[in-house]
């Protein structure tokens, strides 16, 4: 069974630019997840999606983050501008549901300089 | 937001120690317990979903219990090896299929 998969792996890019991280999550999985995982703290949820429908996004900072999960497989997080302070691992993830294991990917390391 | 904290932050055992975490959840609007390990440079594993008061799983030398009314889950491995050392996160899954995750607790096992 191929795993979520995700890119790219590393990013270094200036402040105020902008920046997408892509999410192949496994088939047949209706939740997707974003998190962001800063350097000491555990992950925390930036948007959940149940197939293309938004679940929770109260915790994406909405002036600068987006994402979209277009025909409920594959989904994108955009970041215009990026800051400093989104330096970070962001970390894909789907389930099959309720109660149901959440399967990472690799992750993206971004560093914004 | 729900509040998941987790206990040690860090934990530095010898080879052949046991050891064990603590993870600590609110009761209300309770649906799962996770535990997940993430080694560096890969991504995370699931170890256990625990759904009911008093259940108890084990994988090997890893076990963890559960307590819903009290609102904690007990994560414990036995005799540690180097192989061990990770980060432990715990989850909370609320309605939803919401996971929030504590801070996790960094384990290192020297040999």
């Amino acid at each position: 069974e191929a795993g979520v998969a995700q890119s790219p792996r590393y990013k270094i890019i200036e402040k105020r630019q902008s920046v997408a991280f892509w999410c192949n999550p496994i088939s047949g999985h209706a939740t997707l997840y974003w998190y962001q995982q800063i350097l000491g703290q555990g992950p925390k949820l930036l948007i959940q999606f149940q197939n293309n429908g938004v679940v929770d996004d109260s915790q994406l900072p909405k002036d600068r983050f987006s994402a979209e999960r277009l025909k409920g497989v594959d989904s994108t997080l955009k970041i215009q501008p990026a800051k400093l302070e989104d330096s970070a691992v962001y970390l894909c993830a789907s389930s099959l549901g309720p109660e149901a294991e959440a399967f990472f990917g690799q992750g993206t390391r971004l560093t914004v300089v | 937001i729900l509040n998941v904290e987790q206990s040690p932050q860090s934990l530095h055992v010898q080879e052949g120690d046991s050891t064990n975490f603590t993870c600590s959840f609110p009761s209300s609007n309770f649906y799962a317990l996770h535990w997940y390990r993430w080694e560096t440079a890969k991504s995370p594993e699931a170890l256990f979903v625990m759904t009911l008061n008093g259940d108890e799983k084990k994988k090997g030398r890893i076990s963890a219990t559960l307590n819903t009314k009290e609102g904690y889950s007990y994560l414990y491995i036995k005799g540690s090896q180097p192989e061990d050392s990770a980060t432990y996160l715990c989850a909370a899954e609320t309605s939803g299929s919401r996971l929030t995750f504590g801070e996790g607790t960094q384990l290192t096992v020297n040999p």
